[in-house]
């Protein structure tokens, strides 16, 4: 159980062009999603965290207009990264927390993580 | 501040060699704890974690881990490793402010290398 999907896993795109990552928890509901970018040899750098129904949360330093985030549905978060720039090409990783866990305590903020999707703008 | 340490980048071993991996962390609030692992080119991957009990916890795949309160510490140890335990190691911890309020914030990682 607790299964993350992200699509795609590759995609090479061109500069100035957008692209749609996909985060998908296929066997358990999410209300709450998290967009993590990942650079080489380092660690996760949280970038915003999705709420379904409602507007994102970025954090600090993570543009709201290039990183458009949205969580229409409770298996479902997208990230669209507009107008892409090399500098935007990164290991972006997705998580998940399961809504049925909400009521609880600690347990509840596990986050189950999607494979990731690597990005490379040319 | 709240932070989460890992006190080596890489660590290179051979293999049946035994291992360990270095978390601190500090906090002024509980703390819940985890080990995820990254294998090349995917996603994280739930290892361990201490939320209550022992603290000692123990994975799948021989890895273990103690929760040291008195030395803010959650170490990762494996007494034999294997070729295929070759992977990025990240220590996470969950800040847990109470009423359902919690973050959770990584380390760096450390990037284990077994080698024959």
């Amino acid at each position: 159980g607790a299964v993350v999907s992200q699509h795609p896993s590759r995609v090479i795109c061109k500069s100035g062009t957008s692209v749609k990552i996909e985060c998908r928890s296929l066997d358990f509901q999410a209300t709450t999603m998290f967009w993590y970018r990942q650079f080489p040899k380092k660690s996760l750098m949280l970038m915003a965290t999705s709420n379904e129904g409602s507007k994102a949360t970025y954090e600090q330093g993570v543009e709201k207009d290039k990183f458009l985030i949205n969580h229409a549905s409770l298996t479902l978060s997208t990230l669209t990264v507009t107008s892409a720039h090399p500098e935007d090409s990164s290991f972006y990783i997705c998580s998940a927390r399961d809504s049925s866990l909400l009521a609880g305590g600690p347990s509840s903020y596990e986050q189950y993580f999607g494979p990731g999707t690597r990005l490379t703008v040319t | 501040a709240q932070s989460v340490t890992q006190l080596d980048s890489q660590v290179p071993v051979f293999e049946e060699a035994p291992v360990e991996l270095r978390c601190n962390y500090s906090s002024s609030v509980s703390v819940y704890l985890f080990w995820y692992v990254q294998y090349p080119n995917q996603g994280l991957q739930l290892l361990l974690k201490y939320l209550s009990g022992s603290t000692l916890v123990e994975s799948i795949n021989g890895f273990e881990a103690e929760f040291n309160k008195s030395q803010t510490s959650f170490h990762l140890r494996k007494p034999s490793v294997h070729i295929s335990d070759t992977a990025e190691y990240f220590c996470a911890v969950l800040l847990w402010y109470g009423g359902s309020q919690g973050n959770l914030i990584f380390g760096k990682g450390t990037k284990l290398s077994v080698k024959p």
